[in-house]
């Protein structure tokens, strides 16, 4: 079954305390893709990765990071997560077919 | 770079009855525009997507227009069910090696039984 898994679903954690959230696809997807979704902003793009090494920012990328190391994944990391990082965010792979989402992690920074 | 608008922010209608929500794009150059589904705690889910060579789509119970002219497109809900509850959000992108997608602010529908 095609599937972006994301991990965790749920993350309680402080401020400035480093956190990564991974998201994983088996479908052989070069593009990849986090978004940040918040009430009456929709979803807003952090970074993306058209393939293996190759990431770019997207609208909205001030405190996060990402790599691609292999095509499967796309980890999307807080170096030092802030209360505005509260949010509910998703990972995406594209093909011809739209976007995949990944089932979210919702994220809450104290 | 594209700016997405999308009207109304919240929407609802009895059920039977017609949905309409509404998006502006500001992009000239982007040509393709999906329409997904969000229902409550899960993930946005694509339900039609139109290119810009053609007008119109449908789908069943739902169709989306696009006026590349005056860059808006629309989603029209026919005969709404209570399982239409759920919130809507509209993109746009135009072809780059990959298609981002700039989404608009969300519709959230509500169908009253």
């Amino acid at each position: 079954e095609a599937q972006v898994t994301q991990n965790p679903r749920y993350l309680i954690t402080v401020t400035g305390k480093k956190l990564t959230v991974t998201c994983s696809q088996n479908m052989n997807h070069e593009y990849m893709s986090w978004y940040r979704q918040d009430p009456g902003l929709g979803l807003r793009q952090i970074y993306y990765s058209m393939n293996v090494e190759v990431t770019d920012k997207g609208d909205v990328p001030e405190g996060y990071k990402v790599s691609r190391k292999e095509k499967r994944n796309f980890p999307l990391i807080l170096e030092s997560p802030s209360p505005n990082q509260t949010s509910l965010y998703f990972c995406a792979t594209q093909s011809n077919y739209g976007y995949t989402f990944g089932s979210g992690t919702r994220l809450t920074v104290v | 770079g594209e700016n997405v608008e999308q009207h109304p922010s919240t929407l609802s209608v009895q059920e039977g009855d017609s949905a309409v929500i509404k998006c502006t794009y500001s992009d000239s150059a982007s040509n393709y525009f999906p329409w997904y589904k969000q229902e409550l705690g899960k993930r946005p889910q694509l339900i039609i997507d139109i290119r810009s060579n053609v007008g119109e789509k449908k789908d069943q119970r739902i169709a989306v227009t696009l006026n590349k002219t005056a860059k808006h497109f629309s989603l029209h809900i026919t005969e709404t069910q209570p399982e239409d509850s759920a919130v809507y959000f509209c993109a746009a992108s135009s072809y780059q090696g990959a298609q981002k997608l700039v989404f608009g602010q969300g519709t959230r529908l509500t169908i009253n039984p």
